[in-house]
């Protein structure tokens, strides 16, 4: 079973949509989580971590369930500039555990 | 630029050469993790180091691949003898503190392409 696990998608949704993505992991003793969006060919980048109590930042709300071992993340109010794929990432002693990525296209 | 710095950004060399992949980590941070991210595929962890310490390897193949991270100077990623399989994007990251609690920030990758 991989360490982390995403629906690849694609999630090709409208502008202004709600859209929202889940993330499994498999350790119990994982212990930090977040999500980072990458662009075609580029460098991912740190959107944001996921804490235990749940989080927003403007649009973007991560959301933790440890006793499922899932993590979430909502984008509300899609922009054009949301297209991008989703990375969950899981930290597990010394690594960080790469989702493969869930692919969202915002349509105009 | 204070981010995390890689080169060269494109990488070509035959099979058989050696290639060889730089890091610099931002300002401040003493942490290095190095990835590799095929075509279609997520990123995989290779190697986790610290200034002149290996603290994580497991995610590195055990023959021609090998990383440093020097008391003065870039981390550097060494894949000896290239074949076609090693074509790949190859990311840096760094982070102030220690692995998970500190999130790490990715400099924008080596593209290399083995003929």
């Amino acid at each position: 079973r991989k360490e982390v696990e995403q629906d690849p998608g694609p999630f090709n949704v409208p502008e202004g949509a709600t859209v929202a993505f889940n993330c499994t992991y498999s350790n119990s003793a994982s212990q930090s989580f977040f999500w980072y969006r990458q662009d075609c060919r580029k460098e991912p980048k740190l959107l944001m971590s996921v804490y235990s109590s749940g989080n927003e930042d403007g649009r973007f709300t991560a959301q933790l369930n440890r006793a499922s071992q899932y993590i979430s993340l909502l984008i509300r109010d899609s922009k054009l500039s949301d297209s991008a794929t989703y990375l969950c990432v899981v930290n597990t002693g010394n690594q960080f555990y790469f989702g493969t990525g869930t692919s969202l296209t915002v349509i105009p | 630029n204070a981010g995390v710095m890689q080169n060269p950004r494109h990488l070509v060399r035959r099979r058989g050469q050696e290639a060889r992949l730089r890091c610099s980590p931002m300002k401040g941070h003493s942490h290095v993790y190095w990835y590799r991210q095929l075509p279609e595929e997520g990123l995989k962890f290779m190697v986790y180091l610290q200034k002149e310490n290996i603290i994580d390897e497991s995610g590195m193949p055990k023959e021609r691949f090998s990383a440093e991270f020097p008391k003065e100077g870039p981390s550097i990623l060494r894949i000896q003898q290239v074949v076609r399989g090693d074509s790949a994007a190859y990311f840096c990251a760094s982070s102030e503190g220690q692995a998970g609690n500190q999130p790490q920030h990715f400099g924008d990758g080596t593209r290399l392409s083995i003929l």
